[in-house]
């Protein structure tokens, strides 16, 4: 099956900072990459994914990008606020249904 | 819209008693997922619905896991009998299909 890790665990960046996630991949045949942000207490929440007909998504601040050939994406914060302050989780698919999860990496901006 | 809804939020039991988590997925969504998380072993997908039929319970840890969808709109995650290494954050999330998925706002079980 497909297994997904994701580095680093836990990163601490200053405000205003970029921070950047990654995550790699087993199965070739993944072709869905979402990336989700969990604060304390709530469930995650899909903030950006990519699928693998595409090298790079923008939506503001964040961006992803996949690199098929060497099976790894990752995950760009620019800017970064307090409020980006959370645990993201990257996940792959090939079928639209399981999702393999990464272990998580908890951020935390410094004011 | 509302999302996907959850009941209820915490839950503490003691060993031995039987408990189920309810889901509500998005209307309109036709598949229905229940997750477990926990510190160790992370986010593990226990099992999937598409149009309310179960696809694969292979996540399910053993037979006290039992899971239902009766309908479009609800779904169950029962445990009987509990016990305290059952004690996680159970989430319950939905897909209108394709790749998206929405989680919900999830369940936290404490069995003492």
């Amino acid at each position: 099956g497909e297994n997904v890790e994701q580095h680093p665990s836990t990163l601490s960046v200053q405000e205003g900072d970029s921070a950047v996630i990654k995550c790699t991949y087993s199965d070739s045949a993944s072709n869905y990459f979402p990336w989700y942000k969990q604060e304390l207490g709530k469930g995650p929440q899909l903030i950006i994914d990519i699928r693998s007909n595409v090298g790079e998504k923008k939506d503001q601040r964040i961006a992803v990008t996949l690199n098929k050939t060497a099976k790894h994406f990752s995950l760009h914060i620019t800017e970064t606020q307090p409020e980006d302050s959370a645990v993201y989780f990257c996940a792959a698919s090939n079928t639209g249904n399981q999702f393999y999860f990464g272990t998580g990496t908890s951020l935390t901006v410094i004011p | 819209d509302a999302g996907v809804i959850q009941s209820p939020r915490h839950e503490v039991t003691e060993m031995g008693q039987e408990v189920t988590l309810r889901c509500k997925p998005i209307s309109g969504h036709n598949s229905l997922f229940w997750y477990r998380q926990t510190m160790m072993r992370g986010l593990e997908l226990l099992i999937y619905f598409n149009n309310n039929v179960p696809i694969d319970d292979s996540g399910m840890p053993e037979d006290r896991f039992s899971a239902k969808m009766p309908n479009a709109s609800f779904s169950t995650l029962k445990i009987q009998p509990s016990e305290p290494r059952d004690s996680a954050v159970y989430f319950c999330a939905s897909s209108p299909g394709g790749d998206t998925q929405y989680f919900g706002p999830g369940t936290r079980l404490t069995v003492l």
